[in-house]
């Protein structure tokens, strides 16, 4: 069985550009997650979609990020326009439903901003 | 608000058993997880607790007080491949969202 994949494994950005970044959730799984972690930080929590809807972007740093995941398969998150802090790993995970579900992460998107 | 503390960086020796800390102040608590990422590569789950106790999984276990806001993993007969770092992350109430400490990065020496 496939696993979380994401395109592209890195990115190299200037600022002020558009980027998007793609998830690919293992199939079957309703739940997907979108994390980052910065340069020295923890991996923290960006938004939370159940099938195709938003069940929680608490964590989406500004309206900069745009998240979408239509049909309730794959998900992109695109940044624009992209600041140099937006700089860091971007991780996508997914599950099936119910608490305490094993998320499966990806292997993540390292973007730089430059 | 939530705080999830853990060891920066643990050294230990191939073949000992090492265990690594893990504390959290959070409301709604609602289970630990215990993640290992391999430097590049995609965190893959270790163990998953929710009620007291201690779960064993082959050479790792983990350990989980909900009145202390403390877990621990085991690591025994350490491999040089366990090298890596060792997540905590803890879910709140009904959600799955995971709140991750910052990571215990173990180093394994012959």
């Amino acid at each position: 069985e496939a696993g979380v994949t994401q395109f592209p494994s890195h990115s190299v950005i200037e600022k002020g550009q558009t980027v998007t970044l793609r998830c690919d959730p293992i199939s079957g799984h309703d739940n997907l997650y979108w994390y980052r972690r910065v340069m020295g930080k923890e991996i923290k929590f960006l938004l939370h979609f159940v099938k195709e809807s938003k069940q929680d972007e608490s964590g989406m740093p500004n309206n900069r990020f745009l998240a979408e995941r239509t049909g309730g398969t794959y998900s992109t998150l695109k940044v624009q326009p992209a600041e140099l802090e937006d700089s860091g790993v971007y991780f996508c995970a997914s599950s099936q439903e119910g608490t305490g579900s094993e998320a499966f992460f990806g292997q993540g998107t390292r973007l730089t901003v430059v | 608000g939530q705080n999830i503390d853990q060891p920066t960086e643990m050294t230990a020796t191939e073949g000992a058993i090492v265990q690594i800390n893990c504390t959290y102040q959070t409301s709604g608590f609602n289970g630990l997880f215990w993640y290992q990422q391999h430097a590049g590569e995609a965190p893959t789950f270790l163990s998953y607790n929710v009620l007291d106790g201690l779960e064993e999984k082959g050479r790792f276990s983990s350990f989980l007080s909900r009145s202390k806001g403390y877990s621990y993993l085991l690591l025994k007969e350490l491999q040089m491949k366990d090298s890596a770092s060792y997540l905590c992350a803890v879910i709140r109430n009904a959600g799955n969202m995971l709140t991750f400490g910052g990571g215990t990065r173990l180093m394994v020496k012959p």
